[in-house]
């Protein structure tokens, strides 16, 4: 099946820093890929949707400038949470989705990175 | 956003009973699927149903799907200590390329 790999798995960062969070399809190629964050004990939100080649779209309420995504290859996109603070504390989740030809909205999630700001 | 409610938000149940759990959404859909997730951990994909179909089978899972009510369920009987887990309902839309959306969850407890 396909795979959606993550890294890191966790990371510990002072508040301020930048932290890079990348998201690959490993045994295929996805067009679309998303990012969602999750709060302990609630549901995944969905934060954009980055599409290979061009800019990220975002939801609404999530800071594009703070939440940098970058989308230059169909297997890898990145999340650079800017500036972090420990309110930005959470878990990441990307998805990838299928390309053209899937006609069922099949996304297969990568394990998550656990991000914690001291 | 998220796109509904699932009930109940907890459930606690004795290994070897059944586990129901709702989920109520709110737009048109292309299919509704059903996650598992351990705490901490990742996401497990546990079925998909999609628009045209009113029930679905596999193993101890059976799902169901009302589009005139916009709601799911999904039973898993005879439950284990190893279901012990939270349960998403996530909708993916009509929409090409869209994402999909998901529910509260439903937080079960089995103890043996």
């Amino acid at each position: 099946g396909a795979v959606v790999s993550q890294h890191p798995s966790r990371v510990i960062c002072k508040s301020g820093t930048s932290v890079k969070i990348e998201c690959r399809s490993l045994d295929f190629q996805a067009t679309t890929m998303f990012w969602y964050r999750q709060f302990p004990k609630q549901s995944l939100m969905l934060m954009a949707t980055s599409n290979e080649g061009s800019k990220a779209t975002y939801e609404q309420g999530v800071e594009k400038d703070k939440f940098l995504i970058n989308h230059a290859s169909l297997t890898l996109s990145t999340l650079t949470v800017t500036s972090a603070h420990p309110e930005d504390s959470s878990f990441y989740i990307c998805s990838a989705r299928l390309g053209a030809g899937s006609s069922y909205n099949e996304q297969f999630f990568g394990p998550g990175t656990r991000l914690t700001v001291l | 956003s998220q796109q509904g409610e699932e009930d109940p938000q907890a459930l606690s149940i004795q290994e070897g009973e059944n586990a129901t759990m709702n989920c109520s959404y709110k737009t048109s859909i292309n299919n509704l699927q059903w996650y598992r997730q351990n705490s901490g951990r990742g996401l497990v994909h546990l079925i998909l149903i999609r628009s045209n179909e009113r029930e679905k089978h596999s193993g101890r899972l059976r799902v169901t799907l009302d589009t005139s009510k916009k709601s799911s369920s999904l039973l898993i009987t005879a439950s284990r200590a190893a279901d012990t887990a939270s349960y998403f309902c996530a909708t993916g839309s009509n929409q090409a390329g869209t994402a999909l959306i998901f529910g509260k969850g439903t937080t079960l407890s089995v103890s043996s």
